[in-house]
């Protein structure tokens, strides 16, 4: 079975410039997850879908990050203007349902995406 | 994140020794995940806890959730160099959370 694929793998930008991060979740999962993970931090939840309904993005900076899952499959994450402290690796997740209560199911993950602003 | 908090931060042990990861919530816990990252890399599902008590091994590895299940602990038995990584444990309160991770080096 193939696992949660991200692209690209490495980016640098400007900041103030704009970047796109793209993953395609494991066929047949339903919810999938953007988490960015500072160096030396765990991961933090950024936007959760579930098909391609938004279940939350309570910590989504929606000034500047900006994300979808059209048709419920893959997803992009935007982020623009880019800034200095956005310096950091996107992990996109999915699992096979998930959702707001009960227990999550289990998250697989994709290799991250590590992007630094200069 | 708050929620969780890890100990320790970092840990370097000699090969072949035991040791033991530690996860805290101060919330009841409903589920509690381990997880392995290795630098550059994403994170490797290890094992999921549900019920106070409840224990669960793959290969060296124990994991353990408390009766009142606000806490969790790893456990490596005789560590090796290929269990040298980041060790995060994750939990859902409302949205999933992770610990800030305790990092293990492993001394061949």
């Amino acid at each position: 079975e193939a696992g949660v694929a991200q692209s690209p793998r490495y980016k640098i930008i400007e900041k103030r410039q704009s970047v796109a991060f793209w993953c395609n979740p494991i066929s047949g999962h339903a919810t999938l997850y953007w988490y960015q993970q500072i160096l030396g931090q765990g991961p933090k939840l950024l936007i959760q879908f579930q098909n391609n309904g938004v279940v939350d993005d309570s910590q989504l900076p929606k000034d500047r990050f900006s994300a979808e899952r059209l048709k419920g499959v893959d997803s992009t994450l935007k982020i623009q203007p880019a800034k200095l402290e956005d310096s950091a690796v996107y992990l996109c997740a999915s699992s096979l349902l998930g959702g707001t209560s009960g227990p999550q199911e289990t998250q697989y993950f994709g290799p991250g995406t590590r992007l630094l602003v200069l | 994140s708050q929620e969780l908090e890890q100990s320790p931060q970092s840990l370097i042990v000699q090969e072949g020794k035991n040791l033991t990861i530690n996860c805290t919530s101060s919330k009841t816990l409903y589920g509690l995940y381990w997880y392995k990252q290795k630098y550059g890399e994403g994170l490797i599902f290890l094992m999921m806890l549900q019920k106070g008590g409840e224990e669960k091994s793959h290969e060296k590895i124990t994991a353990k959730l408390d009766e009142k299940k606000q806490q969790s602990s790893l456990h490596i038995t005789a560590s090796q160099p290929s269990h040298a990584g980041i060790y995060l444990c994750g939990a859902e309160a409302g949205k999933f959370y992770f610990g800030s991770g305790t990092k293990l080096n492993v001394k061949p």
